[in-house]
């Protein structure tokens, strides 16, 4: 069964400061891990995309890493914002190429809060 | 260029009625997946539609369904709608089926009470 487990479930940070919030995945065939920032009440909103090849990735104050051997991924905030308080989303996709489709599985998400 | 709407963005059901939402995805994609978040179980997959073709369904009773137009509108339908139904529902847009970013739409909140 397809999984992916996030930690921590919950962070709370000063503004200012870097967090770094994990992804542990179990999906196959892995096509690609991404990372998505929810405001609440909102949709998700893509932060980053990897595939199998790419090791890290930036956007901005986000940088994502990928070990595609351990099955783990990171998200590191630098500089953290109040604008930064949201839930953060690991996503892994497969893709069932011999059916044409492709399937997300969605991490539970790190609740971040960054205060003053 | 317009994002993925989803109508309406709330809606009150009571037990046993059945619902239908709306989604259209970004113009060009042809690919509308939907996905239901709950606080305790967070996003989970309904459906895939390609094509207006169901290319994959996740793990949810039939009462939940739905369908895509030639145009690539969605729609998904639950009929007797349980408690338990209360969630953000949420469509996503692609252009095709191994296209690496999906779109989201901001979300129908059903309320069934």
């Amino acid at each position: 069964k397809n999984q992916v487990e996030q930690s921590p479930q919950s962070l709370i940070i000063l503004e200012g400061k870097n967090c770094t919030l994990q992804c542990n995945y179990t999906v196959s065939p892995f096509s690609n891990l991404r990372w998505y920032k929810q405001d609440t009440g909102r949709g998700p909103v893509s932060l980053t995309i990897m595939t199998f090849s790419e090791n890290t990735k930036s956007n901005g104050r986000y940088t994502a890493t990928l070990d595609a051997d351990t099955k783990q991924s990171s998200l590191h905030i630098t500089a953290s914002q109040l604008s930064d308080s949201a839930s953060y989303i690991c996503v892994v996709s497969a893709v069932y190429s011999g059916a044409g489709s492709y399937q997300l599985t969605f991490g539970k998400g790190t609740k971040l809060s960054v205060i003053p | 260029k317009a994002g993925v709407t989803q109508t309406p963005r709330y809606l009150i059901k009571t037990r046993g009625q059945q619902v239908t939402l709306s989604c259209s995805p970004i113009s060009g994609h042809r690919s509308v997946s939907w996905y239901q978040q709950t606080p305790g179980q967070g996003l989970q997959f309904l459906f895939e539609y390609f094509s207006e073709t169901q290319r994959n369904k996740g793990n949810f009773p039939g009462r939940f369904s739905g369908r895509q137009f030639s145009n690539s509108r969605s729609e998904m339908n639950v009929s007797t709608l349980e408690l338990g139904d209360s969630a953000l529902y949420l469509c996503a847009s692609s252009l095709d089926v191994t296209a690496l970013e999906a779109f989201f739409g901001q979300g129908t909140r059903l309320t069934v009470v």
